[in-house]
């Protein structure tokens, strides 16, 4: 059974980087034609997409987010992280890691973790 | 980049009711578009792809249909389960995945 599980602080403050991890189970980042996604949902709000890496090694992020977010993977842990620079108040929301086949949607998602920016 | 507008964004209705909901996207996406239901404190859930091929385990009340930039989700028979937030996603390329903004499904 597939789990994803997002970990990283859960209080960031004004200006500074925010860094989450993903940590895969029951499943490798590393096999098979998927791609390993993150997004956010602000409170009250809707979905966002932020980055995406994939089995190719092709990385993809959102235009609104590519000066300042960053994806990478290590599949030796199992694992794949999102890093945003300079985060403000707007930041603040719940962060999902999750995968997707291909040239699919995503069909599988992390529970997500809330990160809040503030001071 | 692909805009996608979602209408509307609140639709009151009751059981039994027939639900549409469309989305449209601000260029070209052929067949490349999704559908999400998500209930307050949960993940979304995929319920179709590529316009109209349904999820595995999503009941035959929903339908997807359109193409181009034209897309509408259909709940024939709506269900008290039903009750939710539903997303339109395109996924046309990656330079920009987006979603529309979400309806919410309330009880009339």
């Amino acid at each position: 059974q597939l789990q994803l599980q997002e970990s990283g602080p859960g209080l960031v403050k004004p200006s500074e980087t925010l860094s989450l991890t993903c940590t895969v189970s029951g499943g490798s980042t590393s096999s098979g034609s998927y791609c390993w996604d993150w997004m956010r949902q602000a409170p009250g709000k809707g979905l966002e997409w932020i980055g995406t890496i994939c089995y190719t090694g092709n990385i993809f992020y959102n235009p609104s987010l590519r000066s300042r977010a960053t994806v990478s993977e290590d599949t030796s842990r199992n694992q794949f992280s999102l890093k945003l620079t300079s985060v403000t108040a707007a930041d603040t929301a719940v962060y999902h890691c999750a995968r997707h086949p291909g040239s699919s949607p995503i069909d599988f998602w992390g529970q997500g973790t809330l990160v809040t920016v503030s001071s | 980049d692909i805009q996608v507008t979602q209408s509307p964004s609140t639709l009151s209705a009751s059981v039994g009711d027939r639900v549409t909901i469309t989305c449209r996207a601000s260029r070209n996406i052929d067949l490349w578009m999704a559908w999400y239901q998500q209930k307050p404190g949960k993940v979304p859930n995929l319920l179709i792809y590529k316009s109209s091929i349904l999820e595995s385990g999503v009941p035959s009340r929903f339908s997807g249909t359109g193409s181009g930039t034209e897309f509408t989700l259909t709940i024939s028979s709506l269900q008290p389960d039903d009750f939710a937030t539903y997303y339109c996603h395109q996924y046309n390329s990656y330079s920009t995945w987006t979603f529309g903004q979400g309806t919410k499904v309330e009880v009339k």
